[in-house]
């Protein structure tokens, strides 16, 4: 099973701050997403991303967060000015194709104070 | 829009037994593909196993089965000879042809040794 890592693995940060997220792709999969989970609840689809561009976003996914592969690499999810409630482990996913399942990284646990 | 629903939120089983874990799915396209993810206590999502809506025939991965009613949009994980290393938070996912994950809410698996 191709691996998916995430950094940081832990990440706190004071409300109103910024946080950037980063997964690190694997070279022959085209398709990237972020899901986040707060805790005790289910995992919920924020946004994903091919070609460099978002194919698709859910309500949640406001203008308070932004993705990018700033360099063709890693692949980023920003959250600005945070609140309490982004509280969550995000995960990001990957796939080959549109149609296969999803490899997911570790997750990053963000803790926002 | 997809819905996922696990009706068992906890669930227990003996070692060596056999447990099945239930899920259900609203959807009124033909052509999707579900999954089943495992959470340990890492919070790393696993795949466990997939299935195409095509195929007609059951996903087998190992200890791992599927029961896949497509007419009842049914789509149950079984698990045989349970081993302490299965516990953990069991999420059933629908993808459709589009890119998003639909997830439940998820079935917390014990194993009593």
């Amino acid at each position: 099973e191709p691996e998916v890592t995430q950094t940081p693995s832990h990440q706190v940060t004071q409300m109103g701050q910024e946080v950037i997220l980063r997964c690190v792709p694997i070279s022959n999969h085209l398709y990237f997403y972020w899901y986040r989970q707060i805790l005790g609840q289910k995992v919920e689809f924020l946004v994903s991303f091919y070609n460099n561009e978002i194919s698709e976003k859910s309500e949640i996914f406001d203008d308070q967060f932004s993705v990018e592969r700033p360099d063709g690499s890693n692949f980023t999810l920003k959250i600005r000015s945070t609140k309490l409630e982004d509280s969550a482990m995000y995960f990001c996913a990957r796939t080959q194709t549109k149609n296969t399942e999803a490899f997911f990284g570790q997750g990053t646990r963000l803790t926002v104070v | 829009a997809q819905t996922v629903t696990q009706s068992q939120p906890e669930m227990s089983v003996q070692e060596a037994e056999t447990v099945t874990l239930s899920c259900t799915y609203d959807t009124s396209e033909s052509d999707y593909y579900l999954f089943w993810y495992k959470q340990p206590p890492s919070r790393q999502m696993i795949l466990v196993i997939r299935q195409e809506a095509y195929k007609q025939q059951n996903a087998t991965e190992n200890r791992f089965s599927v029961n896949f009613q497509k007419a009842a949009k049914s789509f149950s994980l079984k698990i045989s000879d349970s081993q302490l290393g299965d516990a953990a938070l069991y999420f059933c996912a629908y993808r459709s042809t589009g890119n998003q994950f639909y997830f439940g809410t998820g079935t917390s698996l014990t194993v009593i040794p």
